[in-house]
This record gives C-alpha cells, structure tokens and sequence, in this order.
C-alpha cells in the first residue's frame, strides 16, 4: 500500500530560523511530490510541485527537493515568519493509483514572534 | 483565471437527516474533480473522485454517495448523517490527463449532533 509520512508532526521554531519538514513515501513508482500550505478551517493551498524528473523546485524563501530512490522529500523555509505558522502537507502522486494524491497527515508548524 | 466554489461553508445537522454538498469550477472544462474528508488531527482522506459526468469513483465504503450532474459540478450527498460523518469536506480539481497539482476549495465544516 502506498503511504505518505511527515515528521515531525509539530513544530515551533523562533523567527529568523531556517526550518526543514520532512516527507517519506513508500514507493518511488511516483509521477510528481506536491507540497501544500493549510491555514486553520481553509483550504490547501499549492506551494510547490516536482516532478519525477526533476530534483528540486523552488519558490521564494520555499526550496522543495526531491530524492525518489531513498523515497524522500523536504520542504526548507529560509529565514521563517510568524505568517509562516500554518500545517503543510506532502502528498505524492503514485503511478499505481493514475489521478488519486496520497497525503500525509502534515506538519504543523508554529513560528514565534 | 480558474475558480472553485463550496457550499455550504459550514452546517450543523442532526444525526439521521439527509446532506447535500455543492462544488462548483470555473475557468476550465473536463476537469478531474474529488472529494475529501480531512477528520480533526488526520491527514486528507479521497472519498471520490471523476473524471468525467457521471463517472464517479468511491475510495471507501461509506454512508456518502457523490455525482457529477454537470461538467464543472460535483455534489456530496448522504440519505442519513452518522456522528462519524462529521469533519472537514474538501473538493479539489485538476486538469484531466496532466499530472499536475490539484486545486482546493475553502471547504465545509460538517458537525452532526
């Protein structure tokens, strides 16, 4: 069964620091990783999509990469914020299940002021 | 530019009465849609998901049903609510035959009582 697992499932950082979430999935047979960005009571929000070919992806102080032979992918915040507070979610787009994304339960992430 | 609409934001209902949930798109055509339940403290859950009218596919057995009446139109029902059926219900699309990310509406809060 494939399966998506995030660590840690918390964390609380002080702001200015550099942070990094965790992603591991169970098979590498993937078409792309996503990473979203979920408020309290709101919707996703897409933060970054690699595809199986590329290695990484990046977007403002947000780098993503991708390493499918270990099945891993992190999500680096430079230099966080509090408006950075918020739970992000991994999901992976395994070739097996074509359309359906397979999620992680998230990392809730709190950065203090 | 695409959109996507749910309705109701929130609802509270009473165990054993019926429910019907509304997303809409707008901005593209054909598009796959889904429908997830996000429980509080647990990652998102596929209930259903189409690529097309009238192709639904259900991911777990359920108390829920869903249909695709129209083209951009994705509807969540229930003949009777369980306690359990209580969460968070997000409709999601994507553009069909592309392995790209997946787009979120802002989600129902669903409590029954």
């Amino acid at each position: 069964k494939q399966e998506v697992t995030q660590i840690p499932a918390a964390l609380s950082v002080p702001e200015g620091e550099n942070l990094v979430l965790n992603c591991s999935f169970t098979d590498s047979a993937i078409y792309n990783l996503q990473w979203f960005r979920q408020d309290p009571g709101k919707g996703l929000t897409s933060l970054l999509l690699i595809q199986s070919s590329q290695r990484e992806q990046t977007s403002g102080r947000l780098n993503a990469s991708l390493d499918k032979s270990s099945g891993r992918s992190t999500l680096y915040i430079a230099a966080s914020q509090p408006g950075d507070s918020a739970t992000y979610l991994c999901a992976a787009l395994f070739m097996e299940y074509g359309n359906k994304l397979v999620f992680g339960a998230g990392t809730i992430l709190r950065v203090k002021s | 530019s695409q959109t996507i609409h749910q309705w109701p934001a929130t609802l509270v209902q009473p165990v054993g009465s019926p429910l019907s949930l509304e997303c809409t798109v707008e901005g593209t055509s054909n598009p796959n849609l889904y429908w997830y339940r996000q429980a509080a403290g647990r990652g998102l859950q596929l209930l259903f998901y189409s690529v097309g009218i009238g192709q639904i596919s259900s991911e777990v057995p359920q108390n829920l049903s869903a249909s695709r009446p129209q083209d951009r139109q994705f509807i969540l029902s229930s003949k009777k609510l369980l306690l359990s059926d209580s969460g968070f219900y997000l409709c999601a699309w994507a553009s069909s035959g592309v392995k790209e990310t997946q787009y979120f509406g802002p989600g129902t809060r669903l409590t029954v009582l």
